[in-house]
């Protein structure tokens, strides 16, 4: 069975610093690995997605995120956050391909911005 | 333009009463999902189906019934509401055939049982 841990439910940082958003992953099969964001009141974005190519996968907002199968992590990082960041992110699992896909989710990290 | 859909937005109800949620994608995806994101934003599927059949069943009470009436559409129905049904649903969607295809979110349903 595929799982996702999120450590740390909520993160703070200053605007301007970086941002880490942990994740680890646990799967049978090589995985496919998702981060969505979530603000307030909406539904989920894609921010990237791993799918075994380029093990640092590059998003949208100037997110990336790198695949480390011995680590069996897929960490998010943005070099200088933005007061835009604040938001709910999810990283998400993902065991099958071409469609009818199960994602398995963390339980969210939330991202405050200090200004 | 809206890609994925759904109403209400809010939904305000007593325990035991029974109700409908609207999902609708104008993407042309073949694939369509219910979630379930709890008081603590635990996201977890409930349904998905694919082309109108149903693929996924997460062991969800039989009070809840998915509809898919045409693959733009998938509404979920549920009988006997109970306060534990609170929380807000989400419906997605994607296209089949896609490796490790972006599911699209809706905005969200809200519901409140009382």
């Amino acid at each position: 069975a595929q799982s996702v841990t999120q450590l740390g439910s909520h993160v703070s940082v200053s605007e301007g610093a970086l941002v880490l958003l942990r994740c680890n992953y646990s799967s049978s099969v090589p995985p496919y690995l998702f981060w969505y964001v979530q603000y307030p009141n909406q539904g989920l974005q894609l921010l990237l997605k791993y799918t075994s190519a380029a093990t640092l996968v590059k998003g949208i907002n100037g997110f990336e995120a790198e695949f480390k199968k011995s680590e069996t992590s897929f960490h998010l990082t943005k070099p200088s956050a933005h007061m835009s960041d604040a938001a709910e992110y999810f990283c998400a699992v993902s065991e099958s391909n071409f469609g009818n896909e199960k994602l398995t989710f963390g339980t969210g990290t939330r991202l405050t911005i200090i200004p | 333009d809206t890609a994925v859909s759904q109403t209400p937005k809010y939904l305000v109800t007593q325990m035991g009463n029974d109700k409908s949620i609207k999902c609708e994608q104008n993407l042309g995806h073949d694939t369509m999902y219910w979630y379930k994101q709890d008081s603590k934003k635990f996201l977890k599927i409930m349904f998905s189906y694919n082309n109108k059949e149903l693929i996924i069943n997460e062991t969800v009470p039989n009070r809840f019934s998915p509809k898919s009436p045409d693959k733009a559409h998938l509404n979920l129905h549920i009988n006997s509401l109970e306060l534990g049904d609170s929380a807000v649903y989400f419906c997605a969607s994607s296209q089949e055939g896609t490796l490790a295809g972006e599911q699209f979110f809706g905005p969200g349903t809200r519901l409140t049982v009382l």
